[in-house]
């Protein structure tokens, strides 16, 4: 069973475009979220990350959304650059693990388009 | 600072052939991390060390692929007897402590098993 769903597999914008980025999870005892940018060839680098008492994060033109309730939350990149052409993964832990073991979704490819 | 550092990046192996893979964690980072990545998938987790204990090696399938890390520092992830459906990326990552501290990934071995 898949714990962690993202969507869409594949995403592309122009360039000044806001991306937006969906993940959903199944565990409710999961209260911790970081999501991944990957580029062809390395390896996953941790972009932003939420814990589930909060409702929002920003970090520069990276905002994540996140709704407990609903169980889903997104990562938002406003004013899209080229740059950001990557796959972004989302990931969940839980608090009982010491926020070690990481589920993680099947990843979004982001193309942005100049 | 050095980052997570895997060796070697690339392994082409006939079915039934031994591998092993090999990493180095960024210094003083006491928790070790074997992840597969097939491709277009998100990384899963295989096994997890604090220092030289195992913690979770639930999804280890411990029939072929061992892993050990025995001064707590660098460790080696093999696979006995490859089958094609071992094709995937094997990133090692590290991180210190716990609490949702940042974990690094390192660029990942890319194995084929024809």
């Amino acid at each position: 069973q898949q714990q962690v769903r993202q969507s869409p597999q594949s995403l592309t914008v122009w360039e000044g475009e806001t991306a937006i980025l969906n993940c959903s999870y199944e565990n409710s005892a999961f209260d911790y979220f970081p999501w991944y940018q990957q580029f062809p060839g390395e390896g996953p680098a941790l972009l932003i990350s939420i814990l589930s008492v909060s409702n929002k994060k920003e970090d520069g033109r990276f905002t994540i959304f996140f709704n407990k309730r609903e169980k889903k939350l997104s990562l938002h990149i406003a004013d899209s650059q080229p740059g950001d052409s990557a796959t972004y993964f989302c990931a969940a832990s839980a608090w009982d693990t010491g926020y070690q073991n990481f589920y993680f979704g099947k990843g979004t490819s982001l193309t942005v388009i100049p | 600072e050095a980052g997570v550092t895997q060796s070697p990046r690339y392994a082409v192996l006939q079915e039934g052939q031994a591998v092993s893979f090999w990493c180095d964690p960024i210094s003083g980072h006491d928790t070790l991390y074997w992840y597969q990545q097939p491709r277009d998938q998100g990384p899963q987790l295989l096994v997890y060390f604090r220092d030289e204990a195992v913690i979770d090696n639930s999804q280890l399938p411990s029939d072929r692929f061992s892993a050990v890390r025995p001064k707590g520092t660098n460790s080696t992830l093999k696979i006995q007897s490859a089958k094609q459906g071992d094709t995937a990326t094997y990133l090692c990552a590290s991180s210190f402590g716990t609490g949702g501290t940042e974990v690094f990934f390192g660029k990942g071995t890319r194995l084929t098993v024809v």
